[in-house]
């Protein structure tokens, strides 16, 4: 079945440095979504992006359908950035395969 | 709009002791997931509904776990006899009937099995 791996597992930025975290998945998709996870909260969808490249506010997801790959850039990082970002794929169907998930930790 | 709604929050049990966790999803959204989140990893499907109907529940260990949607609107999750491996947080989800459709996720109900 499908397998996500996302890169770096963990990552601690000073505020204001980028992000850029990685999210390499086994088989073709038709559906990528990353999201966002608060320590002990609930997992919120950031941005849906199947292919091509997506912006919304400081966030920008590129992904190359084709690679199996795909990237979510947060420029400027804030405090309230720390938490886990997950990468999700689905293939025809409503079930979605999730990564373990980058773990940042954005430091004042 | 009100959104996912999970309960209880918290659960902890011995082991051998049966649990049962509830959601009801936004209204309106025919599909209904559960998802099993271990700590430090990603959500791992359960099983899942449209409407009433399970779709797909390989994921759900048969001899313990149970789930059901009766109206295709709230659904029940049930462990008949929890292990300490079943320690981990239960999220349910929902989202409209297309494969692109976003999922809406609820708080969770965190378990710990002792």
């Amino acid at each position: 079945g499908q397998q996500v791996q996302q890169s770096p597992a963990s990552l601690v930025l000073q505020e204001g440095e980028n992000a850029e975290l990685q999210c390499n998945f086994s088989s073709t998709a038709t559906q990528l979504q990353w999201f966002y996870q608060s320590p002990g909260g609930s997992l919120v969808s950031l941005l849906s992006n199947p292919s091509g490249t997506k912006h919304t506010g400081r966030l920008t997801s590129t992904t190359v359908t084709k690679e199996r790959r795909s990237s979510l850039h947060i420029s400027s990082s804030q405090t309230t950035d720390s938490g886990t970002y997950l990468c999700a794929t689905s293939s025809n169907t409503n079930k979605v395969v999730f990564g373990t998930g980058t773990r940042l930790q954005v430091l004042p | 709009e009100a959104g996912v709604t999970q309960s209880p929050r918290y659960a902890v049990l011995q082991e051998g002791q049966a649990v049962s966790f509830w959601c009801d999803p936004i209204s309106g959204h025919d599909t209904l997931y559960w998802y099993q989140q271990p700590r430090d990893q990603g959500p791992q499907l359960l099983v899942y509904f449209r409407d009433e109907a399970v779709i797909d529940n390989s994921q759900l260990p048969s001899d313990r776990f149970s789930a059901v949607r009766p109206k295709g609107t709230n659904s029940t999750l049930k462990i008949q006899s929890a292990k300490q491996g079943d320690t981990a947080t239960y999220l349910c989800a929902s989202s409209g009937l297309g494969v692109q459709d976003t999922q809406y996720f609820g708080p969770g109900t965190r378990l710990l099995v002792l």
